[in-house]
Formats: structure tokens, C-alpha cells, sequence
């Protein structure tokens, strides 16, 4: 398997433009995560998505962030408008959950992001 | 809550040296515990992971972690250092939130190993 797809890799934009990040789970997968990474808040969790239904968004910043999952091989992350503080390195991780499973993310490798 | 600690974010040791890098976890539920290395500019990978059954977990690169219940615990070793090893590794736990689970994950801790 190709593991988790993420484009782009690199993404330089300027403030207040929309940025759109996208990610392809490892194909069988029924859980899909966004999360960011940061120097100064670590790792944090934005949403997350069981059968391609939103559980999870409280780690959403603001409005400006959203996400969608159309079907179980695709998602989004978008950015509008995109801000300074929201350059950061966002990650797609994916698993597959089912009864009794156990939380094993697979992680893809990520899309820099600065806005300037 | 579910959460985990990893205290300081900097650990340096030697080629050739054990490797420590320490895990404490809170959970109301027995929890499923995890480490995940980062290797620079790349994603995080799962090194290994504890669910139920043997305490001592083994993974890849020759890490392993003991679950400890009574120590809340589940710290990270390797006998011997290489300077392959240098990377950020963080610590998770799992977390139920209306029927489902995700990860917290530690700040996680940035290993040096130096020649």
C-alpha cells in the first residue's frame, strides 16, 4: 500500500488567501485525522472522521478552519482566509476501526504550511 | 481525561548508551498506550504499542516499553544507542469520546545521540 497521500507537500501563500490541503487514507480505512504541528503547541488533534462522518471538530481553531471527507478516500482541510499564525505542518493520519480494534494511526507525511 | 506526560523535551545520550525516555499516562479505563518516533521532515510512525496481555511490548529498531499499572507508566528503552535513533518521540494514549477513540498525544521528546 502507498500509505497516507498528502499534497501538497510544500505550500507558500500569502495572508489572507485560501489554502486547501488534501489527503488520501490508506485504501480499507474508516478513520480519518487532521491534526498540526507546531514549536509551540506540539501536536494537536483539528477533527477527526469515522465512515466519513465528523465526530470530532473541537480542536478546529475558528471559523476560518474546515474539513470535509466526500467519500472514504478523500478529504480536505481548508483555510479561508489563511493567516500568519496558521503556518504550521498539518499531518493526515488514518486507521481502521472496528470493534474491539485497537488505535493504530497511520500517519502521511505532511504538508508545510506558511503563510506570509 | 485521558492524558500523558513527558517530562522535559530534550533527552542527549551517547552512541552506545541505554536509551530512557519516559512516559506517565492518566486514564479512568484501562488504557491502550502507544510511542510514535518522527524522524525529521517525515510523518510519525508507530514504534510500538501496548493493548492488553504482556507488559513488556517490543517494537521496531530494537525499542521496547513496559506497561506498569501500579507507576501509571510506559516508558520507552533501548540498550544501545545509534545515531539512527535521533529523532522526536511521542507518547499516546487512547481517549473514548461519545462511542469513539482518538489519541492524546504527549509534547513529545526530541533524542539526541551524539558519535
Amino acid at each position: 500500500d502507498a500509505g497516507v497521500i498528502q499534497s501538497p507537500r510544500h505550500e507558500v501563500t500569502e495572508m489572507g488567501q485560501e489554502v486547501t490541503l488534501r489527503c488520501k487514507p490508506i485504501s480499507g480505512h474508516n478513520s480519518l485525522f487532521w491534526y498540526r504541528q507546531t514549536m509551540m503547541r506540539g501536536l494537536e488533534l483539528l477533527i477527526y472522521f469515522n465512515n466519513n462522518v465528523p465526530i470530532d471538530d473541537s480542536g478546529m481553531p475558528e471559523d476560518r478552519f474546515s474539513a470535509k471527507m466526500p467519500n472514504a478516500s478523500f478529504s480536505t482541510l481548508k483555510i479561508q482566509p489563511s493567516e500568519p499564525r496558521d503556518s504550521a505542518v498539518y499531518f493526515c493520519a488514518s486507521r481502521y476501526l472496528d470493534w474491539g480494534g485497537t488505535d493504530t494511526q497511520y500517519f502521511g507525511p505532511g504538508t508545510r504550511l506558511t503563510v506570509l | 481525561a485521558q492524558s500523558v506526560t513527558q517530562l522535559g523535551s530534550h533527552v542527549s545520550v551517547s552512541e552506545g548508551a541505554l536509551v530512557l525516555l519516559r512516559c506517565n499516562y492518566s486514564s479512568s479505563v484501562p488504557p491502550y498506550l502507544f510511542w510514535y518516533v518522527q524522524y525529521p521532515n517525515q510523518g510519525l510512525q508507530l514504534l510500538l504499542k501496548y493493548t492488553t496481555g504482556a507488559t513488556l511490548v517490543k517494537g521496531i529498531n530494537g525499542f521496547e516499553a513496559e506497561f506498569k499499572k501500579s507507576e501509571t507508566s510506559f516508558h520507552l528503552t533501548k540498550p544501545s544507542a545509534h545515531m539512527s535513533d535521533a529523532a522526536e518521540y511521542f507518547c499516546a494514549v487512547t481517549a473514548t469520546q461519545g462511542g469513539s477513540e482518538k489519541l492524546v498525544f504527549g509534547k513529545g521528546m526530541k533524542l539526541t545521540v551524539n558519535p
